[in-house]
């Protein structure tokens, strides 16, 4: 069974500080999703990364793929409360190539 | 912009019940997923469909059947609750494999 470990699995800052998310696996995958999801709502994506060593860049959230394509990070600058919401790495993979989700980490910014 | 639509938004039952839950998409997808979320973790996959009168067991199925009469509608059936059951349920559509998936808002439900 392909597994994609996060952590942490729960974070609570302050809002102004920074953060970093990181999805982990034994296995290779060719492409790594991320998603947030907010309270009462289904996930929505946020970025997918292809290119081992890809760094993607969304206003304040920067998203690095591994070099070997096994891993995957999130860092967060400046959070703020709006950014309060469960992350969810994801990667397509296993025998009928669906969609893995990860432990997922649930972040609170506290104002 | 509908996208996915899912109903009821929060349903209890109580134990041996059944209840259908839905799933509409509006965008013409032809892979349609279900998704049960436990509290504060990722989810597991329960069925999955790639078009019309074509469905597949995910990683979950046990306790649930599915049928695709049509692109739009991916219903999920529960024919007798158990507590085990107890989950977010979401519904998601995607164009093909590998691509993005669009999710529902979800349905909450509780058996009890």
């Amino acid at each position: 069974t392909q597994l994609l470990e996060q952590s942490p699995q729960f974070l609570s800052i302050q809002e102004g500080e920074n953060l970093t998310v990181y999805c982990n696996s034994s296995s290779v995958f060719s492409s790594l999703q991320w998603y947030r999801q907010e309270p009462g709502e289904g996930p929505v994506l946020l970025v997918t990364v292809v290119t081992g060593g890809e760094v993607k860049k969304l206003k304040r959230l920067t998203f690095q793929f591994g070099d070997a394509r096994k891993d995957s990070s999130l860092h967060i600058t400046a959070a703020q409360p709006g950014d309060t919401g469960l992350y969810l790495c994801a990667a397509y993979g296993g025998a009928t190539n669906k969609l893995i989700f990860g432990t997922g980490t649930l972040l609170a910014v506290q104002p | 912009n509908a996208g996915v639509t899912q109903t009821p938004k929060f349903r209890i039952l109580k134990i041996g019940q059944s209840m259908t839950l839905q799933c509409a998409q509006d965008m013409n997808h032809n892979y349609m997923y279900w998704y049960r979320q436990d509290p504060g973790m990722g989810l597991k996959l329960i069925y999955y469909s790639v078009g019309a009168g074509i469905t597949d067991k995910g990683e979950v199925p046990n306790g649930y059947n599915v049928s695709r009469s049509t692109t739009e509608d991916f219903p999920l059936r529960l024919e007798l609750a158990a507590p085990s059951q107890t989950s977010v349920y979401f519904c998601a559509s995607a164009v093909g494999t590998g691509g993005i998936q669009y999710f529902g808002a979800g349905t909450r439900l509780s058996v009890l």
